[in-house]
């Protein structure tokens, strides 16, 4: 099975910190994405990776930076934490692009800023 | 707004009883997925239904799509409490990297 792993389940940081969010996946997934959950909002997509050192935005890049210098790890970066960026963080990776394959999620970051 | 809206956005029925949720979207797509999310936790895949299929079946799980229409459904038979969790339509559109979600369906499967 595809495992997704992200760094830490909960995170507490405050206000102005620069703010580091880990995944890791096991299956040589080209594509990764990160994605931030809120009530009533559904998913939104943040930022995605197609290869190692490559990126793209997504609806809701601003305030966040992303890098991908392994195949395996897709870090995502909070430059200066607010406290608009509390929220759940969710991970995931696809085997291809444009393909009929589905993303497999990790278990997501509840990141609150204070 | 989403791609992917579902309907209702809650839902509460009897153990044993059957659960249908509706997803609408807008544009063309290549497949429409179907995700699981228990509460605090990540998104799990349950069924993927490609543009030119119809129906799918998964165990308990049954999709169809009706793209003249945009849209689809997931029907839960024989529901359980375990199967209690909220449900998101994603939409894998023709052309682009990225999937995109609806909202949610909250589903209360009561014992």
């Amino acid at each position: 099975d595809v495992k997704v792993t992200q760094s830490s389940r909960y995170l507490v940081k405050r206000t102005g910190e620069k703010v580091f969010l880990e995944c890791v996946q096991d299956m040589d997934h080209e594509n990764m994405f990160w994605y931030r959950q809120d009530p009533g909002l559904g998913l939104r997509l943040i930022y995605f990776s197609y290869d190692v050192k490559m990126k793209e935005k997504g609806d809701i890049p601003e305030g966040y930076s992303v890098s991908r210098e392994k195949k395996e790890r897709f870090s995502l970066i909070l430059e200066s934490a607010s406290t608009n960026q509390t929220s759940m963080y969710l991970c995931a990776s696809r085997p291809q692009v444009r393909g009929n394959q589905p993303q497999h999620f990790g278990d997501g970051t509840r990141l609150s800023i204070l | 707004s989403q791609q992917g809206e579902e309907d209702p956005q809650a839902l509460s029925i009897q153990e044993g009883e059957n659960a249908t949720m509706n997803c609408s979207y807008k544009t063309s797509i290549n497949n429409l997925q179907w995700y699981r999310q228990n509460s605090g936790r990540g998104l799990v895949h349950l069924i993927l239904i490609r543009s030119n299929e119809r129906e799918k079946h998964s165990g308990r799980l049954r999709v169809t799509l009706d793209t003249s229409k945009k849209s689809s459904s997931l029907l839960i038979t024989a529901s359980r409490a375990a199967d209690t969790a909220s449900y998101f339509c994603a939409t894998d559109a023709s052309g682009s990297y990225k999937l995109i979600f609806g909202s949610g369906t909250r589903l209360l499967v009561r014992p």
